[in-house]
């Protein structure tokens, strides 16, 4: 059964960088049927897509989050990666891993989803 | 952008019928998805094309899209629905382009 594990820091000062990594384990990182991204869900807030990026290494952002944040993926050790810079304290949330389901539509949805990892930005 | 508008909360009696609703702009013309998250869980994929049942997802869960109005509808509530909802959409020609409502409290009374 396919398992997403978040691991990464619960703790960062603002204006540094967050590192966060997915290691996917139970399934191939490298399927072409998938994409893999992260969401985050502030506290007390809604779902907010961070981004997406195929093995190949294309990569989707959110326009409002792009000029911050860099996903990666390395396949040889089936995780993918997110790095997101400038943090401010709007940047506080759970954070999710997720398997997003490549459609022929585009239309696709988020079948896995990592038990999420509480970031929490404060000096 | 596109917005999608869900109700903050829905309460229903156990063995009740639910309908979490989910509103957009011709949304009907999009395919909705939704997600079932509860405290200190990760989310999980309830209904995926408005209306397909992931695999291990009781029949109690159903979807639909048309006009300006998608519903997720669960049958014979069970206290353990208790969770948050939330639909989402791909448009690419809205910024972002995946989007999520934002999440109705279903609770059985």
């Amino acid at each position: 059964q396919l398992q997403l594990q978040e691991s990464g820091p619960g703790l960062v000062k603002p204006s540094e960088t967050l590192s966060l990594t997915c290691t996917v384990s139970g399934g191939s990182i490298s399927s072409g049927d998938y994409y893999w991204g992260w969401i985050r869900q502030p506290p007390g807030k809604g779902l907010e897509w961070i981004g997406s990026i195929y093995f190949s290494g294309t990569t989707f952002y959110n326009p409002s989050l792009a000029s911050r944040v860099i996903i990666s993926v390395d396949t040889s050790k089936s995780q993918f990666s997110l790095k997101v810079k400038s943090l401010t304290a709007a940047d506080t949330a759970v954070y999710h891993c997720v398997r997003e389901r490549n459609t022929v539509t585009s239309e696709n949805w988020f079948d896995a989803w990592g038990q999420g990892t509480q970031v929490i930005v404060s000096s | 952008s596109y917005v999608l508008t869900q109700p903050p909360s829905v309460s229903v009696a156990p063995g009740q019928t639910a309908r979490i609703t989910c509103a957009g702009d011709n949304i009907g013309s999009k395919t909705v998805h939704w997600y079932q998250k509860k405290p200190g869980q990760a989310p999980v994929l309830v209904v995926y094309d408005d209306s397909d049942r992931p695999s291990g997802i009781p029949e109690r869960f159903s979807g639909s899209n048309s006009g300006n109005t998608a519903t997720l509808t669960i049958s014979r509530v069970e206290a353990g629905d208790e969770a948050d909802y939330f639909c989402q959409v791909w448009d690419r020609t809205s910024d972002p382009y995946v989007l999520f409502g934002g999440g109705t409290k279903m609770t059985a009374l």
